[in-house]
């Protein structure tokens, strides 16, 4: 069974100081690892997908990468805008599911990591 | 930008009673899902559709739910007989491709009474 792990449950930082936050996963074959970004009352926004260790992806602030068992979401300085619950999740390569179909795209999500940017 | 949109925003329903949940996925997007998130808990898979038919469920997913596509446009859930369990929020997604990431919806926010 496909698991996620996200840590640390929560972190608050002061504007401007740069952190990390973690997502340890173990699949059956990964297909893609995805970032997204929630809001309170709000839908998953995505950010990232990674398909294979050593990739990066960028955008603003925020810096994805993937290792065989981890990705890691890098924040650099931080503003008070980027304070929101950041999810992680995979996707299996296709293979038969419990139903005995086909996979089509499961995402697995971890539990998130909520975050807090103080002014 | 292309969105999903899910109607209602928020629904309050007596234990026992039928709901149905509203979506409407994106345009050209060919794959559907239904995903859950109880307060406090993991966003959690409940059923993907394709080619107007489910194409993989999970173990939440039982005789209670069932999914729809009715009309080309809209993509419904329709929970049977609403246990208190059943509040949560829930969320609608479509993508074009049959893997990589997609697009998902603001919610609809069930609470059962």
């Amino acid at each position: 069974e496909d698991q996620v792990t996200q840590s640390p449950e929560a972190l608050r930082l002061q504007e401007g100081e740069s952190s990390s936050l973690n997502c340890s996963y173990t699949v059956s074959g990964l297909r893609g690892l995805f970032w997204y970004r929630q809001d309170p009352g709000k839908g998953p926004e995505f950010l990232f997908t990674l398909y294979s260790a050593g990739e990066e992806k960028e955008k603003e602030r925020l810096k994805a990468t993937l290792t065989k068992k981890e990705s890691f979401l890098h924040i650099t300085a931080p503003k008070p805008e980027d304070s929101a619950t950041y999810l992680c999740a995979v996707q299996a390569v296709p293979s038969s599911s419990h139903a005995g179909g086909t996979s089509y795209g499961k995402l697995t999500f971890g539990q998130g990591t909520i975050l807090t940017v103080h002014p | 930008e292309p969105e999903v949109t899910q109607t209602p925003s928020h629904q309050v329903t007596q234990m026992g009673q039928e709901v149905i949940l509203r979506c409407v996925p994106i345009s050209n997007h060919l794959y559907f899902y239904w995903y859950r998130q109880i307060l406090g808990q993991k966003v959690e898979f409940l059923v993907s559709f394709y080619n107007n038919e489910i194409s993989e469920k999970s173990e939440i997913f039982d005789d209670q739910f069932s999914v729809e596509r009715p009309d080309g446009s809209n993509f419904t859930l329709k929970i049977r007989s609403t246990k208190l369990e059943d509040s949560a929020m829930y969320f609608c997604a479509s993508s074009e491709y049959r893997l990589g990431g997609y697009t998902f919806g603001s919610g609809t926010r069930l609470t059962v009474v």
